[in-house]
């Protein structure tokens, strides 16, 4: 089953505006990540958030988590082209039982950025 | 490049073949992972290995799947009888002892069964 639960599942932006995709989970966390999928291709780690963090950022990207709405936003500033994946938040399987770390994803957020 | 490789990139298959997908994780990473990714969806958990032992399987890795990684370096994952239902991207991921959160991802194999 899928911990998390992006919203929307899809986003049209123009180049230079900012995109903004929340996630929501279910059960409490120790960290929760953010993934990027550009089309046909594997997952690639953007950033990370502890339980005790509340905002994170990593170039134009910023993170933010509340965990007593077990929400995290993920906002991309000045969109590029380059931009158009789909974008995944994901947590650690042993925050609710599991042993071995294994991440469950949620089924994410389609960006598309035009020119 | 010394990321995650896959290979093959691309298989096409009749249903009731057997598949075998092999995955080359990032040298000295003793964990890695393998997921499926159906369209639409997110990746989903299939099997995990610290380095040549398989320590979980999902309950989606069917009698039908078996996955090896017998020196703990690379590792396959074989489908036999194949049915249309296993057509997806199988991705592997694998992440370092000391930051086992971070996983890296390869490119993924698509397989379609016809």
């Amino acid at each position: 089953s899928q911990q998390g639960e992006e919203d929307p599942q899809a986003l049209s932006i123009q180049e230079g505006e900012n995109a903004t995709m929340n996630c929501s989970y279910k059960t409490s966390i120790n960290n929760l990540q953010w993934y990027r999928q550009n089309s046909g291709r594997g997952l690639v780690h953007l950033i990370l958030i502890r339980s005790n963090e509340r905002e994170k950022h990593s170039g134009r990207l910023r993170v933010t988590l509340d965990t007593s709405k077990k929400s995290s936003s993920l906002l991309i500033t000045a969109s590029r082209a380059a931009d158009t994946a789909s974008y995944f938040c994901a947590t650690d399987a042993r925050d609710y039982g599991g042993s071995q770390g294994n991440l469950i994803f949620g089924k994410g957020t389609k960006l598309s950025v035009k020119p | 490049d010394t990321g995650v490789s896959q290979n093959p990139r691309h298989k096409i298959t009749k249903r009731g073949q057997n598949v075998t997908f092999r995955c080359d994780p990032i040298s000295e990473h003793n964990r890695l992972y393998w997921y499926r990714q159906t369209l639409g969806q997110g990746p989903e958990f299939l099997t995990y290995f610290q380095n040549e032992a398989q320590l979980e399987k999902s309950r989606l890795l069917s009698d039908r799947f078996s996955a090896e990684r017998p020196k703990g370096s690379f590792s396959t994952l074989e489908i036999q009888r194949t049915e249309q239902g296993d057509s997806a991207m199988y991705l592997c991921a694998s992440s370092p002892y000391r930051d086992s959160h971070t996983q890296y991802f390869g490119p993924g194999t698509r397989l379609t069964v016809l």
